[in-house]
């Protein structure tokens, strides 16, 4: 069973610019979610998807978003770019939203804003 | 809010040594889940273990063992005859029950370093 795949795995971007990344979840998986991992803040939560809706978001700016697509791939999005931005961004996957049991994460994309 | 404490932020210990990772927590809620996950330097997140708030029971898997301690707030994690293969960050993780395991928030981490 192939595990959570994130693309691009590496990418380089400046200042001002957007960045799309992708999360194909386990196949079955209907609940995703995102993560940031910066070596200031650590791993915060960004968002949570669910049947293409939003449930949760974590604290951060309106320049991140997301969304969910009917076959659970998950996209998030990042626009006008700042040097914080400069991060791991890790998905996750769950059987279903109401699944109490463990998230299974992708091995991230790791962005660097210049 | 709730709040996860990792105070290790490095550990360096001989291989076949036990070592023991504090986690402290705080939250308001009376059901909640806790976790362990494990990040080797490939950048993913393994699952090691959950514990829901009303299962204090310890647990052993191997040479990995939890100790969960409601009074003290407390989940920690003891590895036992520690091989260099066990050198990665550990992450210690808490969530609301209301959240269902989602929206995990995170300690920050601890480093363990196994040397042959």
């Amino acid at each position: 069973k192939a595990g959570v795949t994130q693309t691009p795995r590496y990418l380089i971007k400046t200042r001002g610019q957007q960045v799309t990344l992708s999360c194909s979840p386990i196949s079955g998986h209907r609940s995703v979610s995102w993560y940031q991992q910066t070596p200031g803040q650590g791993l915060q939560f960004l968002f949570e998807y669910f049947s293409e809706t939003q449930r949760n978001k974590g604290n951060f700016p309106g320049r991140f978003s997301g969304r969910q697509f009917s076959n659970s791939r998950s996209e998030m999005n990042v626009s006008t770019l700042e040097l914080g931005d400069s991060a791991l961004y890790l998905c996750a996957s769950k059987q279903d939203v109401a699944y109490t049991g463990e998230l299974f994460f992708g091995e991230g994309s790791r962005l660097t804003v210049l | 809010a709730q709040k996860v404490t990792q105070a290790q932020t490095e550990i360096s210990v001989v291989e076949k040594e036990d070592v023991t990772l504090d986690c402290v927590y705080e939250t308001r809620d009376t059901t909640y889940y806790l976790f362990w996950y494990k990040q080797p330097p490939s950048g993913e997140l393994v699952f090691l273990i959950r514990r829901n708030s009303f299962d204090e029971q310890n647990e052993i898997s191997g040479r990995y063992s939890w100790n969960f301690q409601k009074s003290t707030s407390s989940f920690n994690f003891t590895i036992t005859a520690s091989q260099v293969v066990d050198s990665a960050v550990y992450f210690c993780a808490l969530s609301e029950a209301r959240n269902a395991g989602n929206m995990l928030t995170f300690g920050g981490g601890t480093r363990l370093m196994v040397k042959p």
